[in-house]
């Protein structure tokens, strides 16, 4: 099975645009669904995206998910990023009915 | 309110068992397949176990596999996760979860003599 490779931590200006990546290591990036989880410290996990660009109701327009082919990654843009978005920041993919986590990205808003 | 609640954790010595139950309200529970995930302290997510909507299809983590047993009760909308000969590497917070519905609060499992 695949494994999917997360920065450990990504610095950005308040109001500024950070995209995360998520690289997955064999076969094609766009052959399972990539969820994205926020998860602020102490707190329970939040889905952000859903099936790679699908936002659910309740989470700003500021958070979007694409797929880059070219990279084999997977991507969650922030725009105008505020101070709470700092964040741990997870992708999630499937296999054969596994799921496969992402080791994660700390987010820090300077 | 659409939720998931789990509960059933607790401090247990290792190769001991524990239960754990996950409570779904809100959304049609019968027709979601549902999946247990950890998370150790200081630690990312970590996958555990799938069961399929109707229950006939079920994976685990290799770790787990021939220890936790994953299944659920349709009728009472409950989801359970048991877990057999625990060490101290399965000392986590364990959450219900499926795709489209708010994460609960997890439950926290700690294994330790």
């Amino acid at each position: 099975q695949f494994v999917l490779t997360q920065p450990n931590s990504v610095s950005t200006n308040l109001g500024g645009t950070v995209k995360l990546s998520c690289k997955r290591s064999t076969g094609n990036i766009g052959s399972n669904y990539v969820n994205w989880y926020q998860q602020h410290e102490g707190r329970s996990p939040t889905t952000l995206i859903s099936r790679d660009d699908k936002r659910p109701d309740g989470v700003p327009d500021r958070f979007s998910g694409s797929i880059d082919r070219s990279s084999n990654s997977a991507l969650l843009t922030i725009i105008n990023v505020q101070t709470e978005d700092e964040a741990d920041y997870f992708c999630q993919s499937y296999s054969s009915g596994i799921y496969i986590f992402g080791g994660g990205t700390k987010l820090t808003v300077l | 309110e659409v939720q998931l609640v789990e509960s059933g954790g607790g401090l247990v010595q290792p190769g001991r068992s524990l239960k754990l139950s996950c409570a779904a309200s809100g959304f049609p529970f019968s027709d979601y397949y549902m999946a247990w995930v950890r998370q150790a302290p200081t630690k990312g997510l970590e996958w555990v176990a799938y069961i399929s909507a109707g229950g006939g299809g079920t994976y685990y983590r290799d770790s787990v596999k021939g220890r936790f047993t994953i299944s659920r009760d349709n009728t009472k909308s409950t989801l359970y996760l048991q877990m057999d000969s625990l060490r101290s590497e399965d000392t986590a917070t364990y959450y219900c979860t499926t795709i489209g519905i708010p994460w609960g609060q997890g439950v926290m499992v700690t294994v330790s003599s």
